[in-house]
């Protein structure tokens, strides 16, 4: 059953710690997307890659860093360096960098601040 | 920058009736522009995609309108039933881009 997981469902941070989101994918999709979403906003664009080992920002991208050196995996990490973390962080696919194609959705981390 | 409202308030239709949601963009018009549906504590599923250079899109049910002159995009459900109560996002590609910007959502309700 092809898909995206996403680990852990909640997760959280305390003071100055670093912590990471798991993302991982077997759709064989060149294109992976982390987003982050607030009560009553739009999902707003962290990073994204088009192809392994490269990766750009998004919108938002401060406090966050990513990496991409397999095809189906695509951790996020939210360092201490982000000062509002808490929020509910979606990892995406496409088949490719097309903006035409349909983005699949894992089921979120739920992050919150001890 | 581009800008993109949905309906803000939660959106609440008998079953039955057809439910109509609003996606208004400013600024450059999308070549692409797509629904996604939301379940609480989900990530959002895709449902249909609709190009600038076509008006509209069915699927079962669902029908999506796009109108580059008004900037706007409608997403009706017809026969409406209590299970498509969800939170929908509508969402616009450009071609000089390789992200897609979302909405905020409409909240919608479907009382039996």
């Amino acid at each position: 059953d092809g898909g995206i997981t996403q680990s852990p469902k909640y997760l959280f941070r305390k003071e100055g710690q670093n912590v990471t989101l798991s993302c991982e994918q077997n759709l064989n999709h060149d294109a992976m997307y982390w987003y982050r979403q607030d009560p009553g906003q739009g999902l707003r664009l962290i990073y994204y890659s088009q192809i392994v080992n490269d990766f750009q920002k998004g919108d938002i991208a401060e406090g966050y860093s990513v990496s991409r050196e397999k095809k189906e995996s695509f951790p996020l990490t939210v360092t201490s360096a982000q000062k509002n973390p808490t929020a509910f962080y979606l990892c995406a696919s496409s088949p490719s960098r097309d903006n035409n194609q349909p983005q699949h959705f894992g089921d979120g981390t739920r992050l919150s601040i001890l | 920058s581009q800008k993109i409202e949905q309906n803000s308030e939660a959106l609440n239709i008998q079953e039955g009736k057809t439910a109509t949601l609003t996606c208004n963009y400013t600024n450059y018009s999308p070549a692409y522009l797509q629904w996604y549906r939301q379940d609480p504590g989900r990530g959002p599923v895709f449902l249909l995609l609709i190009r600038e250079n076509e008006k509209e899109k069915r699927k079962e049910r669902l029908k999506v309108t796009f109108d580059t002159t008004l900037k706007q995009s409608l997403f009706h459900i017809t026969a409406s039933q209590p299970a498509d109560s969800a939170t929908y996002l509508c969402a616009l590609g450009y071609s000089s881009a390789s992200k897609i910007i979302f909405g905020s959502g409409t909240r919608l309700s479907i009382r039996p």
